[in-house]
């Protein structure tokens, strides 16, 4: 998966418990992504970041926070998880431009009880 | 919002046959991209066409793009069990030095043996 780790792979948590997942990349690119993946919706963009402490919001960005104080780390944050935010996670990276070619990690599924 | 729609939502066929899956999007892009994804797994990039571009070829696939009709085609040959997969469409647009990749919902291909 193009030197991309996601942690952890698989959560449970509790409704109204704080939740941070990390994507670490060793490839020194410059943009770094949050995807979810729910049926029938696709993919969706939470958050981005086009470079360390440069960050923007997503289509779905409501109840999430995001950090990038290295060029390896991405930080997803779900300040007081909900049972809608029950899905799987995505983190992707590219280095060549913001809408060009996407490198995934293997994913993040998040279940919040 | 999703930018891309693929169609049809589903698809099945025989081992050895072709399988074409086709997008369609609603704004001018810049490029046109598609992704599998195997179940369980993160996407994988397979091909990029940019908006200049008619048609390009990658091994057995074949994409052709006809930004007109605003529409693009993914062309798998001789189709493997293998194969067996989801595919996404992605479009990249003009909206500036950070605009995003938008996916569709995807495709599930299956090829039987």
């Amino acid at each position: 998966d193009a030197g991309i780790t996601q942690s952890p792979r698989h959560k449970v948590t509790e409704t109204g418990t704080p939740v941070t997942l990390r994507c670490h990349q060793t490839e020194n690119h410059r943009y770094m992504y949050w995807y979810r993946q729910d049926p029938g919706h696709g993919l969706r963009l939470i958050h981005y970041s086009y470079g360390v402490k440069d960050t923007d919001k997503g289509e779905v960005s409501d109840g999430y926070s995001v950090s990038r104080s290295k060029t390896e780390d991405f930080l997803l944050t779900l300040e007081s998880a909900t049972s809608s935010q029950t899905s799987v996670y995505f983190c992707a990276i590219s280095g060549t431009g913001s809408n060009e070619k996407l490198f995934f990690g293997s994913g993040t599924q998040l279940s919040v009880l | 919002s999703q930018q891309g729609e693929e169609d049809p939502q589903a698809l099945s066929i025989q081992e050895g046959e072709n399988a074409t899956m086709n997008c369609s999007y609603k704004t001018s892009i810049n490029n046109l991209q598609w992704y599998r994804q195997n179940s369980g797994r993160g996407l994988v990039h397979l091909i990029l066409i940019r908006s200049n571009e008619r048609e390009k070829h990658s091994g057995r696939l074949r994409v052709t793009l006809d930004t007109s009709k605003k529409s693009s085609s993914l062309l798998i040959t001789a189709s493997r069990a293998a194969d067996t997969a989801s595919y996404f469409c992605a479009t990249g647009g003009y909206t500036g030095a950070n605009s995003k990749l938008t996916f569709g919902k995807g495709i599930t291909l299956s090829v039987r043996p």
